[in-house]
């Protein structure tokens, strides 16, 4: 069965830090990986979505993520951190099949300090 | 373009009460819908989805239903509200492995 793992609850930086946002995940067929993120009381946006095209996929708001089969990683990334990245981010996997489920990690809210 | 809306925003409801929320999405024919519920400090949980007109698939067991009378309409119910029912309501649809269009969500506290 398809799961995802997300590194750490809650994530501190300083505005200007490195972003980095860890995701494994464990599927027995090639995954979709998705990276979303929510802001208080909203729905969920898209940062990023892999479909196994190039491993390394760039999105919105400066973002990135590399997908490492032989890590069975999907880490999110971005070089320096603004006020307005302070979310929630859930990673995200699809497994096969034409029902386009999609299984959530548990999210990791980003604190981004001044 | 495709849109999706979700409604009401929020929502108090007391124990014991019925509940129906609904979502419907424009700009598109035969999606993937879903209903997922987000408890504070447990991540997304999918609730139920629908590939078509009156088909429904439960992912986990619980004081809920759903139901879907139209292509593009996806309604949430419970005709007995538990406190354990409180969350976070997010309908969602798709199509094929392209990723979920995520609704506002609807806040429910159920007292």
């Amino acid at each position: 069965a398809q799961s995802v793992t997300q590194l750490g609850s809650h994530v501190s930086v300083s505005e200007g830090a490195l972003v980095l946002l860890r995701c494994n995940y464990s599927s027995s067929v090639p995954p979709y990986l998705f990276w979303y993120v929510q802001y208080p009381n909203q729905g969920l946006q898209l940062l990023l979505k892999y479909t196994s095209a190039a491993t390394l996929v760039k999105g919105i708001n400066g973002f990135e993520a590399e997908f490492k089969k032989s890590e069975t990683s999907f880490h999110l990334t971005k070089p320096s951190a603004h006020m307005s990245d302070a979310a929630e981010y859930f990673c995200a996997v699809s497994p096969s099949g034409n029902t386009g489920k999609l299984i959530f990690g548990q999210g990791t809210t980003l604190q981004v300090k001044p | 373009s495709q849109t999706i809306h979700q409604w009401p925003a929020t929502l108090v409801q007391p124990v014991g009460s019925p509940l129906s929320l609904e979502c419907t999405v424009e700009g598109t024919s035969n999606p993937n819908l879903y209903w997922y519920r987000q408890a504070a400090g447990r991540g997304l949980q999918l609730l139920f989805y629908s590939v078509g007109i009156g088909q429904i698939s439960s992912e986990v067991p619980q004081n809920l239903s759903a139901s879907r009378p139209q292509d593009r309409q996806f309604i949430l119910s419970s005709k007995k509200l538990l406190l354990s029912d409180s969350g976070f309501y997010l309908c969602a649809w798709s199509q094929g492995h392209y990723g979920y269009t995520f609704g506002s969500g609807t806040r429910l506290t159920v007292v």
